[in-house]
């Protein structure tokens, strides 16, 4: 079982590039979310999608876009890579948004030089 | 806003000691409360997830309770292992998002 697949594992970027991180999940969940993981600060929301062609922003949104096109994959756009973008990427999807289990992908760990 | 804390931030226990991980949380109109388990450089992994008409879940040796109007949440590890060493996390669902601690660090000490 699949389940939630990210990625890259890992990515070194320089400052200003552009890249995309990927997120799929087998699972038919409607629900799907971006998180960033700080050290000591806990893993704080990106954005989020309830379904195919809806998105919203999360806790700290700037810097980032997502499309949701097809209930499988929710990708997420770094725009123009800032140092303050390290972190370890998390994707997340559930099967409703509300009282239900979230699954976890295994994480993408970003590095902006 | 959505406020979640977990004390301490590191706990260390012999083998065989119960463990007692704490989450609080700041607004009680949650929908849930779920407990994870992260492994260095590893995903989250669902330990449990309790309603928020429950008061409490059990899962083998895990037990998870939750008072809303208290804003509190408690992890109990029973007989711990080696391998129980890991960070476990708390969130906190309102509306459509997650809240989370930062995490308690355990060792268990063989």
């Amino acid at each position: 079982n699949a389940g939630v697949t990210q990625t890259p594992k890992f990515q070194v970027l320089k400052t200003g590039q552009s890249m995309t991180l990927q997120c799929a999940q087998d699972m038919n969940h409607e629900y799907m979310s971006w998180y960033r993981q700080d050290p000591g600060m806990g893993l704080r929301l990106i954005h989020y999608s309830v379904g195919a062609g809806i998105t919203d922003q999360g806790e700290v949104p700037n810097g980032y876009n997502v499309s949701r096109s097809t209930t499988e994959d929710f990708p997420l756009r770094l725009l123009s890579a800032a140092p303050s973008q390290t972190s370890v990427y998390f994707c997340a999807s559930s099967r409703g948004q509300l009282n239900t289990e979230a699954f976890f992908g295994q994480g993408t760990r970003l590095t902006v030089v | 806003k959505q406020e979640v804390t977990q004390i301490p931030a590191a706990l260390s226990v012999p083998e065989g000691e119960n463990l007692v991980l704490n989450c609080s949380f700041t607004d009680s109109a949650i929908y849930n409360l779920q407990w994870f388990r992260q492994d260095p450089g590893k995903g989250l992994t669902s330990l449990l997830l309790i309603q928020s008409s429950q008061r409490e879940q059990t899962s083998g040796r895990l037990n998870a309770s939750l008072d809303k109007s208290s804003g509190r949440s408690t992890l109990y590890i029973a007989a711990s292992q080696p391998g129980d060493s890991a960070t476990y996390l708390c969130a906190a669902t309102n509306d459509y998002k997650l809240s989370f601690g930062a995490g308690t660090t355990v060792t268990v000490r063989a």
